[in-house]
């Protein structure tokens, strides 16, 4: 069973850039979970999609958004990329939410740096 | 506030020794606790969670964690440690409908 796959693994941008990342859950899980990861701020959660709705959220400006589509793939979109956007962004698949007794599973990350 | 402290930064131990890394939180609603685990490199890997029930919770790789809410803590611990256990470890908390926080994190190393 193929796991979490997120892409690109790697980016590099300029400021005022956008960026898309994506993510494919594992075959079944309809929900993906959005977090970041940089050394100043330590892991935060961005945003948890379920069915293709946005059902949580965290403390991030507008430029950051995401959607999830029909097979349950998501992706997160950054608008105008700042320098402390540089960061480790990983996605989580489970099956009904990381609230639920089911286990998620996190991706390798796509890990962004802003120049 | 809300927010999750773990204050252990950095924790050094004997490979076989026991081991508990400490997690205390502050939480408006009733908490889903989690812990999770990340080796160097690699993404986030979740330990285990707790939502309700029974207050000792058992996860992977041979860890368990107890809610204690007259403490506000959910605590990890491990009874005998491996090399491979060194790693990075994260509290979290969160619920249904609300913020979900992260600690800081503890950093696990492990003497052979």
């Amino acid at each position: 069973k193929a796991g979490v796959t997120q892409t690109p693994r790697y980016l590099i941008k300029t400021r005022g850039q956008q960026v898309t990342l994506s993510c494919s859950p594992i075959s079944g899980h309809r929900s993906v979970s959005w977090y970041q990861q940089t050394p100043g701020q330590g892991l935060q959660f961005l945003f948890e999609y379920f069915s293709e709705t946005q059902r949580n959220k965290g403390n991030f400006p507008g430029r950051f958004s995401g959607r999830q589509f029909s097979n349950s793939r998501s992706e997160m979109n950054v608008s105008t990329l700042e320098l402390g956007d540089s960061a480790l962004y990983l996605c989580a698949s489970s099956l009904e939410g990381p609230y639920s007794n089911q286990p998620q599973h996190f991706g390798d990350g796509t890990r962004l740096s802003i120049l | 506030a809300q927010s999750v402290t773990q204050p252990d930064i950095h924790i050094t131990v004997s490979e076989g020794a026991s081991l508990e890394l400490r997690c205390n939180y502050s939480y408006g609603a009733t908490p889903y606790l989690f812990w999770y685990v990340q080796s160097p490199g690699q993404g986030l890997q979740l330990l285990l969670k707790y939502f309700s029930g029974d207050t000792l919770v058992q996860g992977i790789k041979g860890f368990e964690a107890e809610f204690k809410r007259s403490q506000s803590s959910f605590n990890l611990r491990k009874p005998s440690v491996h090399w491979s256990d060194a790693a990075e470890y994260f509290c979290a908390v969160g619920a249904p409908g609300n913020q979900f926080y992260f600690g800081t994190g503890t950093s696990l190393t492990v003497i052979p």
